[in-house]
């Protein structure tokens, strides 16, 4: 079953622009990272945020962290026609499961 | 330095037929963990392996069954293939159990009529 959901399922915006994804979790998590998908290839990596961090930032990626409300958001600042592709949160949750959640993921289409 | 790779990219079988996928993980990780993508969902959790063992499994029948060798390469398999079991199935490494960063393959997209 998936852990949570991202928000919007899909978003379009012009190519400069930021854009902002969101992702709800049920349980306690340890972790939550972020993930890129292209084309229904193999997912990559973006950033991950500890339980006790509330911000995080690599290159032009902003990651929020909000464990009262379980939800984490996703920043991309300057979009460009490459970062077109699904965004999945996933979490661990700290009951010592060694496995990932995934959220629905978020299509994201930048418009040159 | 390879990344995770897996074989065969694609394939198409038959309902009630068998499939084994394959997994060879990134350099230096013992981990490997595959995920059932289904067209349009996130990855679901199947199961890790780790020192040839099966650590930690997610709410899949037993026909979904694996295999870790000694070298840390890993093997997926599913008997008894239902219509249900098309999907993109993505294998994953990573160095130890503690989750952090998942280095994931291409996948294989595995078709059943």
């Amino acid at each position: 079953s998936q852990q949570g959901e991202e928000d919007p399922q899909a978003l379009s915006i012009q190519e400069g622009e930021n854009a902002t994804m969101n992702c709800s979790y049920k349980t306690s998590i340890n972790n939550l990272q972020w993930y890129r998908q292209n084309s229904g290839r193999g997912l990559v990596h973006l950033i991950l945020i500890r339980s006790n961090e509330r911000e995080k930032h690599s290159g032009r990626l902003r990651v929020t962290l909000d464990t009262s409300k379980k939800s984490s958001s996703l920043l991309i600042t300057a979009s460009r026609a490459a970062d077109t592709a699904s965004y999945f949160c996933a979490t661990e949750d700290n009951f010592g499961n060694e496995k990932l959640t995934f959220g629905t993921g978020t299509r994201l289409t930048i418009i040159p | 330095d390879a990344g995770v790779t897996q074989s065969p990219t694609h394939l198409i079988k038959t309902r009630g037929q068998q499939v084994t996928l394959r997994c060879s993980p990134k350099s230096g990780h013992d981990t490997v963990s595959w995920y059932q993508q289904a067209l349009g969902q996130g990855p679901q959790f199947i199961f890790q392996y780790y020192e040839e063992e099966e650590r930690q499994r997610g709410n899949f029948p037993d026909r979904f069954s694996g295999h870790q060798f000694p070298n840390y390469s890993s093997e997926l398999n599913v008997n008894a293939l239902l219509l249900g079991d098309s999907a993109l199935y993505l294998c994953a490494s990573s160095a130890g159990l503690t989750n952090g960063e998942l280095f994931f393959g291409e996948g294989s997209r595995l078709t059943v009529l």
